[in-house]
């Protein structure tokens, strides 16, 4: 089993919809919770970083995390073609160990 | 400020062969780290430098390896190429000593065909 387990998708929903990515994970000494951002074609770009349970927020962007279901959220409200993406997930544990998740490919139809 | 360049974008090498890939990290920033992405398996961790030293390993053969100068720019060298090696490569720059506590910056990546 994984220790970061995420739905590889695809997602497609049309312009507008509220959109909601999900993590679970196994290891509890993960503390530091993250959603990362890639464009075809491009690396990986960092959206939202947490490191307590519950809901943070930047613009239409929230990053919900519940460390007692091992479970992490992203919202991505009024949703735009330009969100088309795939999104992954990554927690770290320590110092030495930063783990992502398979990523979530999304498309916004408009 | 220019961001993580890597080169070649794009590498065609058949299987037996070997490869070097460069990253150039954020100027200032002293800390590089690589990841294979392929699409079954996802971002998977390879190595991690901060000055010139490596800190971290991930679970990859010995064919895997790598270095840094003293001028934070990086390498990375594939040998005895297997299909399996086909994948994205990406390098990652970051400020500080740990790459896992900072803000990583991602290059685009190298894509590797391996024939």
């Amino acid at each position: 089993q994984k220790e970061v387990e995420q739905d590889p998708g695809p997602l497609s929903v049309p312009e507008g919809a509220i959109v909601s990515l999900n993590c679970t994970y196994s290891n509890s000494a993960f503390q530091y919770f993250m959603w990362y951002r890639q464009y075809s074609r491009k690396g990986p770009e960092l959206l939202m970083y947490t490191y307590s349970s519950g809901n943070k927020e930047d613009g239409r962007f929230t990053a919900q995390v519940d460390k007692s279901s091992k479970y992490i959220s992203l919202f991505i409200r009024d949703s735009q073609p330009s969100d088309s993406a795939t999104y992954l997930c990554a927690m770290i544990q320590g110092a030495q160990k930063l783990v992502f998740g398979q990523g979530t490919r999304l498309t916004i139809n408009p | 400020k220019a961001g993580v360049t890597q080169t070649p974008r794009y590498l065609i090498k058949t299987r037996g062969q070997q490869v070097t890939l460069s990253c150039s990290p954020i100027s200032g920033h002293r800390s590089v780290s690589w990841y294979q992405q392929t699409p079954g398996q996802g971002l998977q961790f390879l190595f991690e430098y901060f000055s010139e030293t490596q800190r971290n390993k991930g679970n990859f053969p010995g064919r895997f390896s790598g270095r840094q100068f003293s001028n934070s720019r990086s390498e990375m060298n594939v040998s005895t190429l297997e299909l399996g090696d086909s994948a994205l490569y990406l390098c990652a720059s970051s400020l500080g000593r740990s790459a896992t506590n900072e803000k990583l910056f991602f290059g685009s990546g190298t894509q590797l065909s391996v024939l």
